[in-house]
């Protein structure tokens, strides 16, 4: 079974510069979440998706975040425009069912912003 | 809010030797938690989880936890740590309402001696 697919896998910005990032989870799994991991920090949830609604985006910063699973399978993280505090591992995770499934996490994308 | 201690950054113990790192969670009804374990070029994976039932739970890799309400702690155990076991380890809470969204620790480095 083919785990979780993130692309691209590193990813260098200048500030102010737009960077999407692509998700695809383990087919059959409806929900899908996207944490931001700063370095020696735990990750932080962005955004939780259940097919193609949002469950939870209360630490989304939505003023430059956004998110989209527009056919409840892949989904998109963008950052538009990029801040030097935005560098961090970005992870995206799939469960089968909602609250308390097991998640399964995707190898992450690296982002630096200079 | 729900929120996660981890008190020890960075443990080491030699192989062979039994280890236990320290969770601390702050939420105010039963929580759901658990453990996870990142290693370098691996993503993140589910050690072992609570929901309810018995307090002692048996994880992958031979790990377990015990959940103490008291003390509000989750602690994770191994009587004999083998080299391979040298990863970053994070404790997470979730919300009964949704165990999805977890809030994580920000992690203890465990470093394994010969």
């Amino acid at each position: 079974e083919a785990g979780v697919a993130q692309s691209p896998r590193y990813k260098i910005i200048e500030k102010r510069q737009s960077v999407a990032f692509w998700c695809n989870p383990i087919s059959g799994h409806a929900t899908l979440y996207w944490y931001q991991q700063i370095l020696g920090q735990g990750p932080k949830l962005l955004i939780q998706f259940q097919n193609n609604g949002v469950v939870d985006d209360s630490q989304l910063p939505k003023d430059r975040f956004s998110a989209e699973r527009l056919k409840g399978v892949d989904s998109t993280l963008k950052i538009q425009p990029a801040k030097l505090e935005d560098s961090a591992v970005y992870l995206c995770a799939s469960s089968f069912g909602g609250s308390g499934e097991t998640q399964y996490f995707g190898p992450g994308t690296r982002l630096l912003v200079l | 809010a729900q929120s996660v201690t981890q008190p020890d950054i960075h443990i080491t113990v030699s192989e062979g030797a039994s280890l236990e790192l320290r969770c601390n969670y702050s939420y105010g009804a039963t929580p759901y938690l658990f453990w996870y374990v990142q290693s370098p070029g691996q993503g993140l994976q589910l050690l072992l989880k609570y929901f309810s039932g018995d307090t002692l739970v048996q994880g992958i890799k031979g790990f377990e936890a015990e959940f103490k309400r008291s003390q509000s702690s989750f602690n994770l155990r191994k009587p004999s740590v083998h080299w391979s076991d040298a990863a970053e380890y994070f404790c997470a809470v979730g919300a009964w309402t949704n165990a999805g969204k977890s809030t994580f620790g920000d992690g203890t480095t465990l470093t394994v001696k010969p």
